[in-house]
């Protein structure tokens, strides 16, 4: 059974610019979730999608956004990059988001990196 | 405010031995906690879970214990091998539809043989 695919793995944006990130859920799973990982920080909650509705939002300002599509994959934008968005940015799917008792699986991420 | 933490940055066993790694949370609302092991270039694997109705859960080499009293969990490893060194991340949801995970720091062990 193939995992949670993220692409690109890699990816050098420069200030200014937006980037758009992808994430293809493991089959059947209909919610999926954004985190964002630094050092300082650690893992962050961006977002996660159930339906292409955004169910729930972390504390991020709104140059990240995000959609998913009727067969669960999702897309991550970011807009006017900065110099703090350099990150790992993972995605998340699970089974049944209505029964909390589900882990997400993670994907092994998308590394942004801005000069 | 860090609702999730493991104050321990790293930890290190020799292999055999039982490694303890320790998490705390400060919200009431979390039933939910999870641990999820990462390699470096890799996402976070999932690994044991545990509801907030429990206050054990355990899947071969690995048992969580939930202290829901001291707001405390804590994963054993017995025994320890060294392809278990990796970083061990505690993360917690505070369930409804609220479906979001906090996680720690983070704690790097290391598995000596």
């Amino acid at each position: 059974k193939a995992g949670v695919t993220q692409t690109p793995r890699y990816l050098i944006k420069t200030r200014g610019q937006q980037v758009t990130l992808s994430c293809s859920p493991i089959s059947g799973h209909r919610s999926v979730s954004w985190y964002q990982q630094t050092p300082g920080q650690g893992l962050q909650f961006l977002f996660e999608y159930f339906s292409e509705t955004q169910r729930n939002k972390g504390n991020f300002p709104g140059r990240f956004s995000g959609r998913q599509f009727s067969n669960s994959r999702s897309e991550m934008n970011v807009s006017t990059l900065e110099l703090g968005d350099s990150a790992l940015y993972l995605c998340a799917s699970s089974l049944n988001p209505r029964d909390t008792n589900q882990p997400q699986h993670f994907g092994d991420g998308t590394r942004l990196s801005i000069l | 405010d860090q609702q999730v933490k493991q104050n321990s940055p790293s930890l290190s066993v020799q292999e055999g031995r039982i490694s303890i790694l320790n998490c705390d949370y400060t919200n009431s609302m979390f039933d939910y906690f999870l641990w999820y092991k990462k390699y470096p270039a890799e996402g976070p694997t999932f690994l044991i879970s545990i509801s907030s109705i429990k206050d054990k859960n355990e899947d071969g080499r690995f048992t969580v214990f939930l202290n829901k009293s001291a707001k405390h969990l804590s994963l054993h490893i017995v025994p320890s091998q060294p392809g278990d060194s990796a970083v061990y991340f505690c993360a917690a949801n505070a369930g409804g539809s609220n479906y979001k995970l906090t996680f720690g720091k983070g704690t790097l062990l290391t598995v000596n043989p």
